[in-house]
């Protein structure tokens, strides 16, 4: 199993519909989640933490299932300029590295 | 605005020659990283550096590479005799005494080995 798995898409969305990115990991002692967005040829930007609770941040919802090692992120009321490659990162508690995914290519369609 | 510089924007070389690619912090950080993403492929922890020591490595940081903060500002990344596929984009990405505090990025350097 990969440490960080998600779907490569691309997903093609209509502007102002709602998506969902999953993401699982395989390392059950991961401590940190984030969800960071990469544009083309451009470097990872983060986007946002994800907490046990869940967390909101406008258009952005993250979520996390430790039980089930998956994480998610939906986008309300996608935007043209959601349009970029979303990119699942995990770290450990003692390591100092990040591990991310492959990452989800959204396209937004006008 | 990045949280870190890098510079060159663009590095091209021979095979088999060195390169360095250099890192500036805004701000006085003392946790640093390397990462690369080769085309298409997703983006691979390297190193990470704290107070001037590595603290751990991937496999894929052998000999061939090393690290260092010369004058106490740059972050420097150094690669010795390339090879054609280490072609990629190279990430510095600065981070916090906190493990779970995210990282952020540089704008990167490509390094193209013709």
């Amino acid at each position: 199993r990969k440490e960080v798995e998600q779907d490569p898409g691309p997903f093609n969305v209509p502007e102002g519909a709602t998506v969902a990115f999953n993401c699982t990991y395989s390392n059950s002692a991961s401590q940190s989640f984030f969800w960071y967005r990469q544009d083309c040829r451009k470097e990872p930007k983060l986007l946002m933490s994800v907490y046990s609770s869940g967390n909101e941040d406008g258009r952005f919802t993250a979520q996390l299932n430790r039980a089930s090692q998956y994480i998610s992120l939906l986008i309300r009321d996608s935007k043209l300029s959601d349009s970029a490659t979303y990119l699942c990162v995990v770290k450990g508690n003692r390591d100092d590295k990040i591990i991310f995914g492959k990452g989800t290519r959204l396209h937004i369609l006008p | 605005e990045p949280e870190v510089t890098q510079t060159p924007s663009h590095q091209v070389t021979q095979m088999g020659q060195e390169v360095i690619l250099r890192c500036v912090p805004i701000s006085n950080h003392l946790y640093f990283y390397w990462y690369r993403q080769i085309l298409g492929q997703k983006v691979e922890f390297l190193v990470s550096f704290y107070n001037n020591e590595i603290s751990e490595k991937s496999e894929i940081f052998d000999d061939q590479f090393s690290v260092e903060r010369p004058d106490g500002s740059n972050f420097t990344l150094k690669i010795r005799s390339t090879k054609l596929e280490d072609s990629a984009m190279y990430f510095c990405a600065r981070g916090d005494r906190d493990s779970n505090q995210p990282q952020h990025f540089g704008d990167g350097t490509r390094l193209s080995i013709l």
